[in-house]
């Protein structure tokens, strides 16, 4: 086990809702990056939160919008959803200072109908 | 753009046999291959890492090696048991000016182990 937890495990909701999925990354870890994994494909980098600031993000829209707290423990909400948005949602924690290994939760799968 | 390949997509080996999967990355700025081994509704499992100083590494029965020049890496397990099925994933990533480098992941190889 990693120490990287996600909730909830999963959900299903229906087009045009909202959802708030949430990580808490291991003991000591100030990054937390989100991937976006679709059935049969490798994740996709959403973006990354250091030290409560938005880091970096890949190729999605702004209706994908995170939060990081100061016990570094993080938020990925998403607005308006699409059939699209059906995947396993990521994320990994590191402790950036000292290292480039990334860990990573077990996931919160989402449905969208 | 980004990008990295890998194969095969799927390999079946007999127990005690070896495995190896290949990838391939574009961007020659990359500086760190991670391989990440998942099982059904599991989150990715980091097995085995090289950085780009390094050609080799082994760790046990699973090793990695790197080729700059041809941009390519490969991950080697030897002597399968049936608790190494799972899919394996390769990625490769580089500093993007982001606190740590996001990973660009391959498409993922599904490895069957028969007993």
């Amino acid at each position: 086990e990693t120490g990287v937890t996600q909730s909830p495990t999963h959900l299903i909701k229906t087009r045009g809702q909202q959802v708030t999925l949430r990580c808490s990354s291991q003991s000591g870890h100030n990054t937390v990056s989100w991937y976006q994994q679709a059935l049969g494909q490798g994740p996709q980098f959403i973006f990354q939160y250091y030290r409560e600031e938005e880091n970096g993000r890949g190729n999605f829209p702004p209706r994908f919008s995170g939060l990081q707290f100061p016990n570094y423990s993080s938020e990925l909400n998403v607005n308006a959803l699409e059939l699209d948005d059906s995947a396993l949602y990521l994320c990994a924690s590191t402790e950036a200072e000292f290292t480039d290994t990334q860990y990573f939760g077990p996931g919160t799968r989402l449905t969208v109908l | 753009g980004e990008n990295v390949e890998q194969h095969p997509s799927t390999l079946s080996v007999q127990e005690g046999d070896s495995a190896v999967i290949k990838c391939t990355y574009s961007d020659s700025a990359s500086n760190y291959f991670p391989w990440y081994k998942q099982e059904l509704g599991k989150g990715p499992q980091l097995i085995i890492d090289i950085r780009s100083n390094v050609g080799e590494k082994k760790d046990q029965r699973i090793a990695v090696t790197l080729n700059k020049t041809a941009k390519h890496f490969s991950l080697h397990i030897t002597e399968t048991q049936p608790e190494d099925s799972a899919v394996y994933f390769c990625a490769a990533s580089w500093d993007y000016g982001g606190a740590t480098n996001k990973l660009i992941f391959g498409t993922g190889t599904l490895l069957a182990v028969q007993p």
